[in-house]
């Protein structure tokens, strides 16, 4: 069984350009979340994708987006990137919706916004 | 905002047993309390976690009071790879299976 597994892990942007992060979710999980950790915090949920649909979001604005494929990997897309994108992009993948279902994080992405 | 109240810090002592603390005053009867932890650049990792009744598996042991409003988290021989920031986080049943993260504590096992 493969853990959830996150690309690149660092990635340097200048402001105003646009990323894609990409994430392949635990063999068997149909449900990915994304989450952004800036230093010193705890992570802040971004939105959450089951069978290939947004299934609730966070507080992002929608330059903020998200894609689920057939199987199950996830992209986190963030256009106009600000200073303050700059963070650990974190996702994470369960069995499915249900909540006594513990969610599996990868390692994370480090962005960093010039 | 998070529902949970953790100290920033701690201290154990190798060998010894961790006790980390958490208050979730305001829990509603059918949210579960969630443990997961952050070692230093690597995803946060679930620990344990449970609705009313106390809660043990091979990592630690969870010790949720009667009236639910607080609970204990239990490493029970802290080792040196326990360090990591500890988040205690009331999960909401049913729907989006969003976790809500607070600051957690940041537990240092010293030799």
């Amino acid at each position: 069984e493969t853990g959830v597994t996150q690309s690149p892990t660092h990635l340097i942007k200048t402001r105003g350009q646009q990323v894609t992060l990409r994430c392949s979710s635990q063999s068997g999980h149909n449900t990915v979340s994304w989450y952004q950790q800036a230093l010193g915090q705890g992570p802040q949920f971004i939105f959450q994708y089951y069978r290939e649909e947004e299934n609730g979001r966070g507080n992002f604005p929608p330059r903020f987006s998200g894609l689920q494929f057939p199987n199950y990997s996830s992209e986190l897309n963030v256009n106009a990137l600000e200073l303050d994108d700059s963070a650990l992009y974190l996702c994470a993948s369960s069995r499915d919706r249900a909540s006594y279902n513990e969610q599996f994080f990868g390692p994370g992405t480090r962005l960093t916004v010039l | 905002d998070a529902k949970t109240t953790q100290p920033p810090s701690m201290d154990c002592a190798e060998g010894r047993a961790a006790n980390l603390p958490c208050n979730h005053s305001t829990i509603s009867g059918n949210e579960y309390v969630y443990w997961y932890r952050q070692i230093h650049s690597q995803g946060p990792q679930y620990i344990i976690h449970g609705l009313k009744n106390n809660e043990t598996n091979e990592m630690a042991s969870l010790i949720i009071t009667e009236d639910r409003k607080s609970s204990t988290l239990i490493l029970p021989h802290a080792t040196l790879r326990d360090t990591a920031v500890y988040y205690c986080i009331v999960r909401p049943q049913g729907g989006s299976e969003k976790l809500v993260f607070g600051k957690g504590t940041k537990l240092t096992v010293n030799p």
